[in-house]
């Protein structure tokens, strides 16, 4: 139980192009999904929190107009990373979570590797 | 002081022996407390959860939690090559909103046949 599908794995465009990422929740209904984002060799960074059917909350630092974000249903949430540019390459990564508190664990996606070139 | 804290190692462990990693938080208040472990490249996956203090046991992990000391621990036992990742500590602050969870740096650990 509790699998998180994310799409593409790996993306590799030009600079100037936007990319849209999904992730979904395969077997659960996921009432919050978050994004990060982790450089090689760094940490998770948090980089938004988005609650079905509202808008996403964003990181300080994280530009809500460059890395848009929509939770239309209970089990999809996605990631457009508008016009990339090389210093956008890096791992994304979903996770989600079925709600109910404060103790239900957050689930992660495969991740998405994306360079930009 | 972060809020979550590991030491980053790399923990170099036997193969067969007990790897032992801890992880300490600032926010007395908090009420969850998650183990992901994270192959290089790959995603976190969760390995265990605690939200009482004491010891959880799962196959060869065993999570310990002190709230009164503000830490929580991992331990793996019969340690195998396998075993060798990263291993982050995320822990649900009770001012965060959201629910969202505050990861720890990670410890890397490796086991050594």
């Amino acid at each position: 139980g509790a699998v998180v599908s994310q799409h593409p794995s790996w993306v590799i465009c030009k600079s100037g192009t936007s990319v849209k990422i999904e992730c979904r929740s395969l077997d659960f209904q996921a009432t919050t999904m978050f994004w990060y984002r982790q450089f090689p060799k760094q940490s998770l960074m948090l980089m938004a929190t988005s609650n079905e059917g509202s808008k996403a909350t964003y990181e300080q630092g994280v530009e809500k107009d460059k890395f848009l974000i929509n939770h239309a249903s209970l089990t999809l949430s996605t990631l457009t990373v508008t016009s990339a540019h090389p210093e956008d390459s890096s791992f994304y990564i979903c996770s989600a979570r079925s709600g109910g508190g404060k103790n239900q664990p957050q689930h992660f996606g495969d991740g998405t590797r994306l360079s930009i070139l | 002081q972060k809020e979550v804290e590991q030491n980053s190692g790399p923990l170099s462990v036997p193969e067969g022996a007990i790897a032992s990693l801890n992880c300490t938080y600032s926010d007395r208040g908090s009420q969850s407390f998650f183990w992901y472990r994270q192959y290089s490249g790959k995603s976190p996956e969760l390995i265990m959860f605690i939200y009482s203090n004491g010891d959880k046991e799962d196959g060869r992990f065993t999570a310990q939690l002190n709230k009164a000391s503000q830490y929580v621990s991992l331990l793996i036992r019969d340690s195998q090559p396998s075993d060798s990742a990263t291993y982050l500590c995320a822990v649900n602050p009770t001012k965060a909103a959201g629910n969202k969870l505050t990861f720890g740096g990670g410890t890397r650990v490796l086991v050594k046949p």
